[in-house]
């Protein structure tokens, strides 16, 4: 069962436009809600997270937009650069799981920002 | 020098061969974390280590086998592996486990191909 659904599987997105990555999510007790960027070569890296008491929350050209009622969360990327061409993963976790509080990730999709 | 550093980067071994995955990691974490990559699929969590503990064994196959022997250092012991087990294996790190909201840093991983 996979309680972290991506879309789109792949992006390619022209340089300067926005790149949009969705999640979707199961399980109502989430409630910590990170993206993980992983280039070529390199592990995943916290790139932007966001707790649900907010609805949006943007970190330079990075915005995480959050619909608690549809569950589902999103990444943009503004002006997008050829440099943010990478894995992008979505992942979630719940505080009320306590000691077994772990993330768990998306299948990641790919970017590719064409010059 | 990177956070969480993994050796070796790159190993292939046969199906009868036994060889290990070394990790460590320079941020003064108390948990510690094996995670398996595979193309198209989501980040599996195989081991969590919490001050030195297993807390979490993810339904692996015995012929891997984890070593914490303290807080900085974490080992993945590989034998009568299968071709399917190649993938990318990633070593994270957390200031500890169990808590919803902690940033996981990961290693570069270790390419591992069973052939």
């Amino acid at each position: 069962q996979q309680q972290v659904k991506q879309s789109p599987q792949s992006l390619i997105v022209q340089k300067g436009g926005i790149s949009i990555i969705n999640c979707a999510y199961e399980n109502t007790a989430f409630d910590y809600f990170p993206w993980y960027q992983q280039f070529p070569g390199k592990g995943p890296a916290l790139l932007i997270a966001i707790r649900p008491d907010v609805s949006e929350k943007k970190e330079g050209r990075f915005t995480i937009s959050f619909n608690k009622s549809a569950k589902q969360f999103s990444l943009h990327i503004m002006d997008s650069q050829p440099g943010d061409s990478a894995t992008y993963f979505c992942a979630a976790s719940a505080r009320s799981f306590g000691a077994n509080s772990k993330l768990t990730f998306g299948k990641g999709i790919t970017l590719s920002v064409r010059p | 020098e990177t956070g969480v550093t993994q050796t070796p980067r790159h190993l292939v071994m046969g199906m009868t061969n036994k060889k290990s995955l070394k990790c460590e990691q320079h941020l003064g974490h108390n948990a510690m974390y094996w995670y398996k990559q595979s193309a198209k699929k989501p980040l599996e969590l195989m081991f969590v280590y919490n001050f030195k503990e297993q807390t979490e064994n993810n339904s692996v196959p015995s012929r891997f086998s984890p070593e914490c022997p303290n807080s900085s250092h974490l080992f993945l012991h590989l034998h009568t592996l299968q071709p399917e087990d190649s993938a990318l294996y990633l070593c994270a790190s957390s200031p500890r486990a169990g808590s919803s909201g902690n940033t996981i840093y990961f290693g570069e991983g270790s390419w591992l191909t069973v052939v």
